[in-house]
């Protein structure tokens, strides 16, 4: 059975940084891309940033670009997001996910606020 | 950047056929993935491949294409498939990836 599991998440100032991560199990990590969805309260889910299987490839919504890094770590079955200079408008619930074979995590729920 | 567009509600009674489009310059280059998301509850896959159900999806769900349109039909709506409904996609070079805003679908 596929597990996707969010940890990381929490309250941070504006300016301030947050490293989410996520552990996979039940598939075959390094054979997939992967990547971070978020969704603001009571808004739509919107995707963040996608990685390759190599980790050679990597794509962000045009928002976060210079402030967000996605990574991967294939020998631990973990995939990353560092999130820099944090803004309100970042908070949301972020899941990580292998968004075309529908495997999801539970979400991990960033909060921007001072 | 690209964008999906959706429209923000479609509301059926129970039984009947409810239609929700998605619309896309790349669509007829890239299929559609089709999302439902109850409330506080992590999306689940429920079209894939343009017209693919996963495991565990009813019959009543299915898709189309026509051009720069895409269509999810649940035929037969239930009370249980109140929902919010995202399709997703990709740009036409696959880098860019996004969901459309999603619909509410209402049966009652």
């Amino acid at each position: 059975e596929v597990h996707l599991v969010e940890s990381g998440g929490g309250l941070v100032l504006p300016g301030g940084s947050l490293r989410l991560s996520c552990a996979a199990s039940g598939f075959t990590f390094s054979s997939h891309w992967m990547s971070w969805v978020r969704q603001a309260p009571g808004r739509g889910l919107e995707w963040v940033a996608n990685i390759k299987q190599d980790g050679s490839e990597k794509n962000y919504v045009d928002s976060v670009k210079g402030r967000f890094t996605i990574s991967r770590d294939n020998t631990k079955n973990s995939l990353y997001l560092q999130m820099n200079n944090l803004r309100a408008e970042d908070t949301a619930v972020y899941y990580c996910a292998k968004v075309i074979a529908g495997y999801w995590g539970q979400g991990t729920l960033v909060t921007v606020s001072s | 950047s690209y964008e999906l567009t959706q429209p923000p509600s479609v509301s059926v009674s129970p039984g009947q056929t409810a239609r929700i489009t998605c619309s896309g310059d790349a669509l007829p280059k890239k299929y559609p993935y089709w999302y439902q998301q109850k409330s506080g509850q992590a999306p689940v896959l429920v079209i894939y491949d343009d017209n693919k159900r996963p495991s565990g999806i009813p019959e009543r769900f299915s898709a189309s294409s026509s051009g720069t349109m895409a269509t999810l039909t649940v035929s037969g709506a239930q009370v249980e498939d109140e929902a919010d409904y995202y399709c997703f996609s990709t740009d036409y070079s696959g880098t860019l990836w996004v969901f459309g805003g999603g619909t509410k679908l209402t049966v009652l």
